[in-house]
């Protein structure tokens, strides 16, 4: 079965508003990591965040960790229309993904 | 930008042909993945390689072979495909890091197979 678990599954916004979507896990980890695939493209690495850090920026996004919960939440801000994509977190040595968040900003 | 190449990007073939997909890295990476993933599903993990002559299968079973003679190329075969075979094959690569930890993966832009 596979490790992660994002929720929601899809989301639609409009350009400007704020973007967050969360990932669930199964096992411990060393680290946590978010990608992001345009449609029927390879994933693109956004943020890695490691078991002993809670909090992690990069640009506009934000990435958290609650390993109490086994969960990670990462937040865009002020999306762009190019920000649709789906978005998927991924864990252990063998990059586990989950089922992904389709991710549709509309201008 | 991730110097990591996947041919073809496109491939629709007929039921019991072989087929290879090619995958090249020129990061000089270690480890290597090949991944199967459907219209807007999750990825499965269906074969891993750490180096050199080293070959695993992943969590997903699959019919595919792989093989690892060179760093930069990891090569995917299908002996003779099938339909439940279509679907899109990503291969990805990442420097070598501790056992138990993760380096970021380096993605290709996927191989798209159709076998009618």
């Amino acid at each position: 079965s596979q490790q992660g678990e994002e929720d929601p599954q899809a989301l639609s916004i409009q350009e400007g508003e704020n973007a967050t979507m969360n990932c669930s896990y199964k096992t411990s980890i060393n680290n946590l990591q978010w990608y992001r695939q345009n449609s029927g493209r390879g994933l693109v690495h956004l943020i890695l965040i490691r078991s002993n850090e809670r909090e992690k920026h990069s640009g506009r996004l934000r990435v958290t960790l609650d390993t109490s919960k086994k969960s990670s939440s990462l937040l865009i801000t002020a999306s762009r229309a190019a920000d649709t994509a789906s978005y998927f977190c991924a864990t252990g040595v063998k990059y586990i993904f989950g089922t992904g968040t389709r991710l549709k900003v509309l201008a | 930008e991730a110097d990591i190449y996947q041919t073809p990007r496109y491939l629709v073939i007929g039921t019991g042909k072989k087929i290879t997909l090619e995958c090249s890295q020129t990061m000089g990476h270690d480890k290597m993945y090949w991944y199967q993933q459907d219209p807007g599903m999750e990825l499965h993990l269906i074969h891993y390689s750490y180096g050199v002559n080293s070959t695993e299968k992943g969590d997903l079973s699959s019919e595919s072979t792989v093989s690892r003679i060179r760093t930069e190329h990891f090569p995917l075969t299908l002996e003779s495909a099938r339909p439940s075979h279509t679907s899109q094959y990503l291969c990805a690569s990442s420097p070598r890091g501790a056992t138990t930890t993760n380096e970021k993966l380096f993605f290709g832009s996927g191989t798209q197979l159709s076998v009618l």
